[in-house]
């Protein structure tokens, strides 16, 4: 079973840029959730879904920020114009179960850059 | 409030040694779930255990073991005999009610280095 994969590894752009994130869950896991991670911070929520639809968008910082999930496969996550805040990791995770004891299914990270 | 403090922000030990990760949690909720995660340097964070608030029997799993005590509000992660494989950052986790929707609290992370 592939695990979860995103796309790209590392971006680095300047700042005003526009930059799209990708991340493909495992098949089969309606829900997907986007987290991010500044410098050494706390792994902080951004939002959920289940299949396409947006369960929880609570944790987004701003406008800025744009996230879809058409046909409730795979999801993109857009900065736009990007500032050097939004610097960090990016994680997309998923899960079966749209439950709070069900662990979550980590990829490894988009790290961006802004200059 | 909902949160995870994990104080200790980088360990660092020597192959064989014994090491404790501290997790120290808030929560407003009676049901409650806490995890641990394992983020090796290819990135993915892994899961390792899950626990449910009304279980505090202690777990050990190889060379792993979690120490869970309500009263502290602690979920301590236990490393035996430590490998060099064993160096990745590791995260604590807190999941319920309060935290909103279906998301899941992480603390900060501790990152352990072992060494040869």
């Amino acid at each position: 079973e592939a695990g979860v994969t995103q796309f790209p590894s590392h971006s680095v752009i300047e700042k005003g840029q526009t930059v799209t994130l990708r991340c493909d869950p495992i098949s089969g896991h309606d829900n997907l959730y986007w987290y991010r991670r500044v410098m050494g911070k706390e792994i902080k929520f951004l939002l959920h879904f289940v299949k396409e639809s947006k369960q929880d968008e609570s944790g987004m910082p701003n406008n800025r920020f744009l996230a879809e999930r058409t046909g409730g496969t795979y999801s993109t996550l857009k900065v736009q114009p990007a500032e050097l805040e939004d610097s960090g990791v990016y994680f997309c995770a998923s899960s079966q179960e749209r439950t709070r004891n069900s662990p979550l299914h980590f990829g490894n990270g988009t790290r961006l850059t802004v200059t | 409030a909902q949160k995870v403090t994990q104080a200790q922000t980088e360990i660092s030990v020597v192959e064989k040694e014994d090491v404790t990760l501290d997790c120290v949690y808030e929560t407003r909720d009676t049901t409650y779930y806490l995890f641990w995660y394992k983020q090796p340097p290819s990135g993915e964070l892994v899961f390792l255990i899950r626990r449910n608030s009304f279980d505090e029997q202690n777990e050990i799993s190889g060379r792993y073991s979690w120490n869970f005590q309500k009263s502290t509000s602690s979920f301590n992660f236990t490393i035996t005999a430590s490998q060099v494989v064993d160096s990745a950052v590791y995260f604590c986790a807190l999941s319920g009610r309060n935290t909103g929707g279906f998301k899941t609290i992480f603390g900060a992370g501790t990152r352990l280095f072992v060494k040869a």
